[in-house]
């Protein structure tokens, strides 16, 4: 699975677009970009994926670039529940393997 | 979305005790799941593979003797901590994957007195 950065953490105010960047510059034609994230003391989430074209869902939309080095993850309208750790998991197959974790981005939502 | 259930959510034991977590699909077969650890203010950490009908596969480093699992059934991993320790408590969490996804439980959180 290729490498991802992020960074370590983000504000944003309630009701603000979150816009949560990533950089893959390693990733493989075939690896497809996936979001999770992990509310305080849960298990975590599955939020989105994409391998090339920009993918949205009821909770978020996800910006590929066209080289496909990085990535974005828009959370449209933040809510203090969406105060979480957000991790950009780049790997290929859809889901036999286990997830392999980087540090994530830790969003504090702001009233 | 398809659930992933663990039980108990919390336990407290003490040293030299062993405690078994539960994992269960319940919506669906597994025939895969994950068991990962997390300390505090860590990110989560791959423990083993659990496999229907055959044995555990351990990361590196991870004691196959002291972290016992056992995959009986479709729906259903277990994870026994044997004689733990301090150094064991911290949150373990399982998951399994359908489809595209990976399900994840809520999490036991283990303290070792």
């Amino acid at each position: 699975d290729a490498k991802t950065t992020q960074p370590t953490s983000m504000d944003c105010a309630e009701g603000r677009a979150a816009n949560l960047p990533c950089n893959h510059s390693t990733i493989s034609g075939n690896e497809y970009v996936y979001w999770y994230r992990q509310i305080h003391s849960q298990g975590p989430q599955y939020i989105i994926h994409g391998l090339k074209n920009n993918e949205t869902n009821e909770m978020a939309s996800l910006i590929i670039t066209e080289d496909r080095k990085s990535s974005t993850l828009i959370l449209p309208h933040a809510t203090l529940r969406d105060t979480a750790v957000y991790y950009c998991i780049v790997r290929v197959d859809t889901g036999r393997r286990a997830l392999t974790f980087g540090s994530g981005t830790r969003l504090q939502v702001q009233p | 979305g398809a659930v992933v259930s663990q039980h108990p959510s919390r336990v407290i034991c003490k040293s030299g005790t062993s405690v078994k977590i539960e994992c269960r699909s319940l919506d669906f077969q597994a025939t895969t799941m994950f068991w990962y650890r997390q300390f505090p203010k860590k990110s989560l950490m791959l423990m083993a593979t659990s496999n229907e009908g055959s044995k555990a596969t351990y990361e590196q480093g991870v004691e196959k003797d002291k972290f016992l699992i056992n995959h009986a059934s479709l729906t259903l991993s277990t994870l026994t901590v044997t004689s733990a320790h301090p150094e064991d408590s911290s949150f373990y969490i399982c998951s399994a994957h359908l489809g595209y996804e990976q399900f994840f439980g809520p999490g036991t959180r283990l303290t070792v007195l």
